[in-house]
């Protein structure tokens, strides 16, 4: 399978503890990207990775949430002390800097968070 | 917050008709691009207009976009029971090389067989 891949695809948690995906991209891009979509609505920009430099952080970006790609591969997204807001669908991307004009991005199928 | 707004929110059609939605944004563009996701899933892209392009075709998809009017427009022709899935415009607004799309809220079509 040479799409982008995330784990889990579901994921139920009590308020208060914490979480971690993981993405997957397509060997060969450089770059990752980080969505949130709630229900209804369009997915909204979290955070960008080329390679292992974190570029930007949306403001949707709290202090409870962190991202790494560390060597450039995969990437985790970490939320920290869940609230029932976080409730999403969290999705990966991933493009070729050389690319991405062309063809846009890759998405995974999503991670669906559920805190309770 | 959502650059691009489609209309309508949902939509409605017989197999073989044409399916036409349309997006409009707020701020000038680099590119605009559309994308399809079917439910519970993730995002497939369909199709990228640069804003010195005016249309563009992929197969039965026809894309077209008017930066004066600050919308574009996406055009299934022929539709089939499985174009059933939300289309989402995303435009890429960012100067440079920095890359953000910021996405719509869609529009859901459903093709009835």
């Amino acid at each position: 399978d040479t799409g982008v891949s995330q784990d889990p695809r579901h994921k139920i948690t009590k308020r208060g503890q914490n979480v971690t995906f993981r993405c997957d991209p397509i060997s060969e891009h450089n770059r990752l990207y980080w969505y949130r979509q709630t229900l209804g609505q369009g997915p909204e920009f979290l955070t960008y990775f080329q390679n292992e430099a974190q570029l930007e952080k949306s403001r949707l970006l709290s202090d409870r949430f962190s991202a790494e790609r560390p060597k450039g591969s995969f990437s985790t997204l970490e939320i920290q002390r869940t609230e029932q807001g976080d409730s999403a669908m969290y999705l990966c991307a991933s493009s070729h800097l050389d690319r991405e004009l062309n063809y846009g991005y890759t998405f995974g199928s999503g991670t669906r968070l559920t805190v309770v | 917050s959502q650059q691009g707004e489609e209309d309508p929110q949902a939509l409605s059609i017989q197999e073989g008709e044409n399916a036409t939605m349309n997006c409009s944004y707020k701020t000038s563009i680099n590119n605009l691009q559309w994308y399809r996701q079917n439910s519970g899933r993730g995002l497939v892209h369909l199709i990228l207009i640069r804003s010195n392009e005016r249309e563009k075709h992929s197969g039965r998809l026809r894309v077209t976009l008017d930066t004066s009017k600050k919308s574009s427009s996406l055009l299934i022709t022929a539709s089939r029971a499985a174009d059933t899935a939300s289309y989402f415009c995303a435009t890429d607004a960012r100067p440079g090389s920095a890359r953000q799309l910021t996405f719509g809220s869609g529009t859901q079509l459903t093709v009835l067989p």
